[in-house]
């Protein structure tokens, strides 16, 4: 199957400080990205859909200005947590669509935010 | 509402086949039947999917039930690293007009020696 790569695998960082986690699509173009959520025991939460060369669409609830997804090419999305706090700790997960229209997710990152 | 029911857990014993069910009994003529897996601190990862023929790959196999309101996923001789959770998704298939995946809690299969 399509390889995505997401990079940083874990970060820890101060509250109130930004983190920026890139998803790439190594052996595919991929015009779709997503980003999804994952708190402890639970399942996968759609964060937002993100399209390359155009704005994100945000699900209900994701502040659109605290979590910045840039998809500038059709290999590379990236979300930016900004001024983050403890309860943006989560593992957070990218996955791309390929032409046949299946997503592959990418490896998740561990934020943690003292 | 969710669109997939799945058992929350199934045990399975290694080298059996393991046989994952899925009901899903308000499908659309459009949607497809996605499998994914998500092993323990990682990202989830693509099985199968299918529209209604039966489907087999070197993963898995999925049978659909002729009225698509069922499905199951079959894992012909499981080992200790399938276990993990396994999602049953539909959605609207074909192109980039296609849905987002929605998931749901899951099953979570355990193999045991």
């Amino acid at each position: 199957g399509a390889v995505v790569s997401q990079h940083p695998s874990w970060v820890i960082c101060k509250s109130g400080t930004s983190v920026k986690i890139e998803c790439r699509s190594l052996d595919f173009q991929a015009t779709t990205m997503f980003w999804y959520r994952q708190f402890p025991k639970q399942s996968l939460m759609l964060m937002a859909t993100s399209n390359e060369g155009s704005k994100a669409t945000y699900e209900q609830g994701v502040e659109k200005d605290k979590f910045l997804i840039n998809h500038a090419s059709l290999t590379l999305s990236t979300l930016t947590v900004t001024s983050a706090h403890p309860e943006d700790s989560s593992f957070y997960i990218c996955s791309a669509r390929d032409r046949r229209d299946t997503q592959y997710f990418g490896p998740g990152t561990r934020l943690t935010v003292l | 509402d969710a669109k997939t029911t799945q058992p929350t857990s199934m045990d399975c014993a290694e080298g059996r086949a393991a046989n994952l069910p899925c009901n899903h009994s308000t499908i659309s003529g459009n949607e497809y039947v996605y499998w994914y897996r998500q092993i323990h601190s990682q990202g989830p990862q693509y099985i199968i999917h299918g529209l209604k023929n039966n489907e087999t790959n070197e993963m898995a196999s999925l049978i659909i039930t002729e009225d698509r309101k069922s499905s199951t996923l079959i894992l012909p001789h499981a080992t200790l690293r399938d276990t993990a959770v396994y999602y049953c998704i539909v959605r609207v298939g074909g192109g980039n007009a296609g849905d987002m995946l929605t998931f749901g809690g899951g099953t979570r299969l355990m193999v045991k020696p």
